[in-house]
């Protein structure tokens, strides 16, 4: 079936480190790929897309590149900042468009 | 405009009761759809349904039912409560359904406790 894997958390970052949240994915048709954000308190917001092989995603600082041939989406950025804390969700949905499927989501906690 | 609203935000509930919980999708969106969301599971696919259709259904028994009215706002309810239906549950609108336009939108969720 269709599926998203991420990496388990929780990550805690420095302030201006490096960031990769692994993620990777199973579909039995052609998928769009997406990031979506949780901050405390707030429901989910999307973060960045990519919508076929090869291409990028990038919004705040934070970019994800569509590999088909590896199956993976993962989510860089680098330099994190306090503000990134937050729980980040790999996501897909097939281009039949029946549903998104989610990742168990990864929280980050960026210290000073 | 408006972003996508959810009501109550907290309730708390015992075992065997049923709770309704609201959603209002942000306007023009005709797809609503819910999930559920636990510490372990991630978010799990509930329902979701476009201009008053269920149009999918995830895995979830059949105590867990919904429905949407005219004006797109949906409701979703759970029967007989166990101690698992614990959980922060979501609504997210989208202009199309199945979100093909590429985004979903989330409200801020509502917080059932089941004691």
């Amino acid at each position: 079936g269709d599926s998203v894997t991420q990496m388990e958390g929780p990550v805690t970052l420095s302030e201006e480190a490096f960031l990769t949240i692994n993620c990777t994915y199973t579909a039995t048709g052609y998928p769009s790929l997406f990031w979506y954000v949780q901050y405390p308190g707030e429901g989910l917001q999307l973060l960045l897309k990519a919508t076929k092989a090869d291409d990028k995603g990038s919004n705040k600082g934070f970019e994800a590149t569509y590999r088909k041939e590896t199956t993976s989406f993962h989510l860089e950025k680098g330099s994190v900042q306090v503000s990134d804390s937050a729980v980040y969700f790999c996501a897909l949905i097939l281009n039949t468009g029946n549903q998104f499927y989610f990742g168990t989501g990864t929280s980050l906690t960026v210290i000073p | 405009k408006a972003g996508v609203t959810q009501t109550p935000r907290y309730l708390i509930k015992t075992r065997g009761q049923q709770v309704t919980l609201s959603c209002s999708p942000i306007s023009g969106h005709r797809s609503v759809s819910w999930y559920q969301q636990t510490p372990g599971q991630g978010l799990q696919f509930l329902f979701e349904y476009f201009s008053e259709t269920q149009r999918n259904k995830g895995n979830f028994p059949g105590r867990f039912s919904g429905r949407q009215f005219s004006n797109s706002r949906s409701e979703m309810n759970v029967s007989t409560l166990e101690l698992g239906d614990s959980a922060l549950y979501l609504c997210a609108s989208s202009l199309v359904a199945g979100g093909l336009a590429g985004e979903l939108f989330f409200g801020e969720g509502s917080r059932l406790t089941v004691l």
